[in-house]
């Protein structure tokens, strides 16, 4: 699986769009990019996934570049219950998933 | 459908006592994966079924941990025997054989060993 780089922590005010990076410049053809969300003390959570065109689902828009390098989780309009850790994970649809330790999301009222 | 439903929720024991950690997975899912959660480690996968048969026990991290799966709506992992620092959260998770890929995670069960 390729790796992938997230900024550690960030913080969004409540209302706000947050834009969440990652970067994965080693992504092959056929990786896509998976985002999940990890709210306290609970298992993790699907956000959306792509593989080279935006996505956009009820929850969040993910936005990837030309050169799929890089990509951006955007959710819109951030609550309080946004606050969560967020994981950016590269693969192929059948492999296994393998969490990195993701970017810690505050949302500040 | 109810998700993927993990029993129990909390488990405390004492040190060198056998734990069983159980989980359903979502009828019609292919694959279940059993994940480890620590503040110092994250997110760590332990071991996958696909079938019922496990294909990747390569993050089992010793012999004293075994996963079963004897059928489709069920699977174990046994901890024997059990020692502090295997004190974590245990995640279980299912998917689909779709190519959407999508994991389902159970609410997972605390251990904790004393």
């Amino acid at each position: 699986d390729a790796k992938t780089t997230q900024p550690t922590s960030m913080d969004c005010a409540e209302g706000r769009a947050a834009n969440l990076p990652c970067n994965h410049s080693t992504i092959s053809g056929n990786e896509y990019v998976y985002w999940y969300r990890q709210i306290h003390s609970q298992g993790p959570q699907y956000i959306i996934h792509g593989l080279k065109n935006n996505e956009t689902n009820e929850m969040a828009s993910l936005i990837i570049t030309e050169d799929r390098k890089s990509s951006t989780l955007i959710l819109p309009h951030a609550t309080l219950r946004d606050t969560a850790v967020y994981y950016c994970i590269v693969r192929v649809s059948y492999d296994k998933v393998i969490f990195g330790p993701g970017t810690s999301l505050s949302v500040i009222p | 459908d109810a998700g993927v439903i993990q029993s129990p929720r909390h488990e405390v024991t004492e040190m060198g006592q056998e734990v069983t950690l159980r989980c359903k997975p979502i009828s019609g899912h292919d694959y279940l994966f059993w994940y480890r959660q620590t503040m110092m480690r994250g997110l760590e996968l332990l071991i996958y079924f696909n079938n019922n048969v496990p294909i990747d026990d390569s993050g089992m991290p010793e012999d004293r941990f075994s996963a079963k799966m004897p059928n489709a709506s069920f699977s174990t992992l046994k901890i024997q025997p059990s020692e502090p620092r295997d004190s974590a959260v245990y995640f279980c998770a299912s998917r689909s054989g779709d190519t959407t890929g999508k994991l389902f995670f159970g609410s997972g069960t605390q251990l904790s060993v004393l």
